[in-house]
């Protein structure tokens, strides 16, 4: 089974402060995702990487940027954090091919003071 | 501009009848659907997808309707469960292979016992 593991459920920050977000994978994807929810929004694509190094902007990269040093391992990054960052935060990896399915980690519920 | 729409934000249903969760969507050239579901605090997991070139997939108790012509598509479940209850994501998929996905807003199923 494809794990996708976020370092953190729950986090809690003050605004202004620079967050991270961790995301490991262990099916050797090439393409890998961050999105956050919220409600009546759906699923908003932040930003994706299709391999080491390589990014691609997403629908909503303000205020975001990521990291891909290692091809198991993509993080996200708020570089001032904002209250309207408070969200849930998921990562995927996967989807390459044909009807691949893209496989999420369970999530972590950030909050913004 | 939403590209894929789920214009339900909720449905209940009674324990054994049929769940039917809509889709609709702009873009002629997505290549995928897929249906994820999620429960609260933990990762939306795929249930089954549709490639544009067919009408019907179905697997066990789900299956997915895809009507191009009217650029909608529907996951029925039946029998539904108490154990369905949760919120049900849309995705299309364009033709790259970034697999990069495009997700409705969502639809909170409530199965009643």
């Amino acid at each position: 089974d494809v794990k996708v593991t976020q370092s953190s459920r729950y986090l809690v920050k003050r605004t202004g402060e620079k967050v991270f977000l961790e995301c490991v994978q262990d099916m050797d994807h090439e393409n890998m995702f961050w999105y956050r929810q919220d409600p009546g929004l759906g699923l908003r694509l932040i930003y994706f990487s299709y391999d080491v190094k390589m990014k691609e902007k997403g629908d909503i990269p303000e205020g975001y940027s990521v990291s891909r040093e290692k091809k198991e391992r993509f993080s996200l990054i708020l570089e001032s954090a904002s209250t309207n960052q408070t969200s849930m935060y998921l990562c995927a990896s996967g989807g390459y091919g044909e009807g691949q399915p893209q496989h999420f980690g369970d999530g972590t519920r950030l909050s913004i003071l | 501009d939403q590209q894929v729409k789920q214009n339900s934000p909720s449905l209940s249903v009674q324990e054994g009848r049929i769940s039917i969760l809509n889709c609709d969507y702009t873009n002629s050239m997505f290549d995928y659907f897929l249906w994820y579901k999620k429960y609260p605090a933990e990762g939306p997991t795929f249930l089954i997808s549709i490639s544009s070139i067919k009408d019907k997939n179905e697997d066990g108790r789900f299956t997915v309707f895809l009507n191009k012509s009217a650029k909608h598509l529907s996951l029925h479940i039946v029998p539904s469960q108490p154990g369905d209850s949760a919120v049900y994501f849309c995705a299309a998929k364009g033709s790259s292979n970034t697999g990069k996905l495009i997700f409705g807003q969502g639809t909170t199923l409530q199965v009643k016992p």
